[in-house]
């Protein structure tokens, strides 16, 4: 069965800082990775998904990911972050052979931006 | 599209009352998806649909959970009775398959049980 995990709880950074989250994965093959958002008293919105190809995701609101196989990691990115940016962030996995098997969400981080 | 919709947005009741929770997935979508968000225990999955047939309920905590999902188009969740630790953000998602693709999900329920 697939894992993740998101080894920062909480991350707080200075507005206009970069920002990296981290996420590691368990499978036994290539997964299929996402990131999520969640906005304070919303759902969640994908930023980006990883399934083959180019290891580097572009998403939306400016937002990049980088899959690395050796690592099994698949970090988030932001060169600059925007106050509005704050929020609380899934990844999360799915097997990439298919049938009836659920995505699996980490943790979460919670990152604060100030001022 | 109007996305995941989800009904009530907010939910107050007491102990031992009956709530029922109700999705309408995106049209289209085969699967749907129920999750429990709480602030000690995350985002839970708690049971997913694939057209229309319950594949896993491994994370419904309790018999007092219960769901159907009559068509394509209706979800429930219900709690009965509920619990005061019911208390939490309850979460509807559809996608167009299980694993493979994006879920979209819901603005959610926020239930409080007294």
């Amino acid at each position: 069965a697939q894992s993740v995990t998101q080894p920062d709880i909480h991350i707080t950074v200075s507005e206009g800082a970069s920002l990296e989250l981290r996420c590691n994965y368990s499978y036994g093959a290539t997964p299929y990775l996402f990131w999520y958002v969640q906005s304070p008293g919303q759902g969640l919105q994908l930023l980006l998904k990883y399934f083959s190809g180019d290891t580097l995701v572009q998403g939306i609101k400016g937002f990049e990911a980088e899959f690395k196989r050796s690592q099994s990691s698949f970090n988030l990115r932001k060169p600059s972050v925007h106050w509005s940016d704050a929020a609380e962030y899934f990844c999360a996995v799915a097997p990439s052979s298919g049938g009836y098997q659920k995505v699996t969400f980490g943790t979460g981080t919670k990152l604060q931006v100030i001022p | 599209d109007a996305g995941v919709i989800q009904s009530p947005r907010h939910e107050v009741t007491e102990m031992g009352q009956e709530v029922t929770l109700r999705c309408k997935p995106i049209s289209g979508h085969n699967s749907l998806f129920w999750y429990r968000q709480t602030m000690m225990r995350g985002l839970e999955l708690l049971i997913y649909f694939n057209n229309n047939v319950p594949i896993d309920d491994s994370g419904m905590p309790e018999d007092r959970f219960s769901a159907k999902m009559p068509n394509a188009s209706f979800s429930t969740l219900k709690i009965q009775p509920s619990e005061p630790r019911d208390s939490a953000v309850y979460f509807c998602a559809s996608s167009l398959h299980i694993s493979q693709e994006t879920q979209y999900f819901g603005p959610g329920t926020r239930l409080l049980v007294l």
